[in-house]
């Protein structure tokens, strides 16, 4: 069975510095593996996915995630912050061929002007 | 218009009462799915379904029942809320290829 580990449950940066949030996956087989973000009172967007094809896959709004299997990690960038970045981030993780979806804890971000 | 259509959007009960919360999607999609979010805990599946005639148990599934009118609706029903089922909760559905999910907006359910 898949899982997912967030570390951090909150990460501040500043505008216009780089964002790093951090996961690590746990699954038996290649998976695929996503990015979703939360606005306030809003449902999940998806930012990016990794589907087996390039390792460095780039999203929406200037993010994207490396995915590095010999570290089983899919950690999420962006080199400059923008205060609309604020939002709350999950990983989440699907075996080929699996219904399920295994989301992280999720990572809260904080801009700072 | 949205993809994925949630009602209500909010809803304050009592306990005990029944609840229903409703989900419609134009994706055209077979598989959907009903989670709730907690703090601290990201999302939790509670039930899901691959066609009208497939539904299966999630997670956390005690407490909830569902029901798939159609292609297009899903519905998820509280018989008895209780004051721990207050959460945020979310339908949502996906592709056949690469599991990706589309959600909706979201139901913010509090039990009193």
């Amino acid at each position: 069975a898949q899982s997912v580990t967030q570390l951090g449950s909150h990460v501040s940066v500043s505008e216009g510095a780089l964002v790093l949030l951090r996961c690590n996956y746990s699954s038996s087989v290649p998976p695929y593996l996503f990015w979703y973000v939360q606005y306030p009172n809003q449902g999940l967007q998806l930012l990016l996915k990794y589907t087996s094809a390039a390792t460095l896959v780039k999203g929406i709004n200037g993010f994207e995630a490396e995915f590095k299997k010999s570290e089983t990690s899919f950690h999420l960038t962006k080199p400059s912050a923008h205060m609309s970045d604020a939002a709350e981030y999950f990983c989440a993780v699907s075996d080929p061929g699996d219904y399920k979806l295994s989301f992280g804890a999720g990572t809260t971000v904080t801009v700072r002007a | 218009d949205a993809d994925v259509t949630q009602t209500p959007r909010n809803r304050i009960t009592k306990t005990g009462k029944r609840i229903m919360l409703e989900c419609s999607q134009t994706k055209g999609h077979d598989r959907m799915y009903w989670y709730r979010q907690d703090p601290g805990l990201g999302l939790r599946l509670i039930y899901y379904s691959f066609d009208v005639k497939d539904i299966n148990k999630g997670e956390i599934s005690d407490g909830y029942s569902v029901s798939r009118q159609a292609q297009a609706k899903f519905s998820l029903s509280l018989e008895s809320a209780i004051p721990n089922q207050t959460a945020l909760y979310f339908c949502a559905t996906s592709d056949l290829y690469y599991n990706e999910q589309f959600f909706g907006p979201g139901t913010r359910l509090t039990v009193l």
